[in-house]
């Protein structure tokens, strides 16, 4: 089974410009949820997609935005980047979110990560 | 997410044992305990979790103590790959987002 596609893995960006990276979950997941990875402040949970609808967010401004698609894939945007939105950005799925069904006794599954850089 | 507590640091030579604890003082019943590791550049990577007994999969074992405070991470036969950032995690309350903590460094060494 495939894992977490994420993709570009590298990519660089001036500030102010907008960005767009793709996540497609392993086939039957249908929860996908995005994570900023930094030195300074470790992981931080940006939101959940599940069922095409945003169900959990996390504290980041609204530049930070996302969707999912029906077959479950999704996508993650930042617009009017700065320098630090520098990070790994991490796509994470499993089959639904605990409040949907999902249990506990199921693990997140994460990709390799997109490497932002905002020079 | 209820913080856990793991040394900061371990090496392990190849082909020994490595055994990585974990505090998780407050747990409480329906929480499981999840370990993942990272390595560098890399995503997290999902090793294994258990709620109260001792786990074992293709990776690891897990071995979690009778009262659910401690854990510990056991990878039998360490190898230079396993050279990782090992994050052990409680999921509390609804396990809307996890939180991983500083984690231990784990240096295989040959």
């Amino acid at each position: 089974k495939a894992g977490v596609t994420q993709t570009p893995r590298y990519l660089i960006k001036t500030r102010g410009q907008q960005v767009t990276l793709s996540c497609s979950p392993i086939s039957g997941h249908r929860s996908v949820s995005w994570y900023q990875q930094t030195p300074g402040q470790g992981l931080q949970f940006l939101f959940e997609y599940f069922s095409e609808t945003q169900r959990n967010k996390g504290n980041f401004p609204g530049r930070f935005s996302g969707r999912q698609f029906s077959n479950s894939r999704s996508e993650m945007n930042v617009s009017t980047l700065e320098l630090g939105d520098s990070a790994l950005y991490l796509c994470a799925s499993r089959p639904a979110p605990i409040e949907s069904g999902g249990s506990y006794n199921s693990p997140l599954h994460f990709g390799n990560g997109t490497r932002l850089t905002v020079t | 997410d209820a913080k856990t507590t793991q040394p900061t640091s371990m090496d392990c030579a190849e082909g020994r044992a490595a055994n990585l604890p974990c505090n998780h003082s407050t747990i409480s019943g329906n929480e499981y305990v999840y370990w993942y590791r990272q390595i560098h550049s890399q995503g997290p990577q999902y090793i294994i979790h258990g709620l109260k007994n001792n786990e074992t999969n293709e990776m690891a074992s897990l071995i979690i103590t009778e009262d659910r405070k401690s854990s510990t991470l056991i990878l039998p036969h360490a190898t230079l790959r396993d050279t990782a950032v090992y994050y052990c995690i409680q999921i509390s309350g609804s396990a809307r987002q996890l939180t991983f903590g500083s984690g231990t460094q784990l240096t295989v060494l040959p």
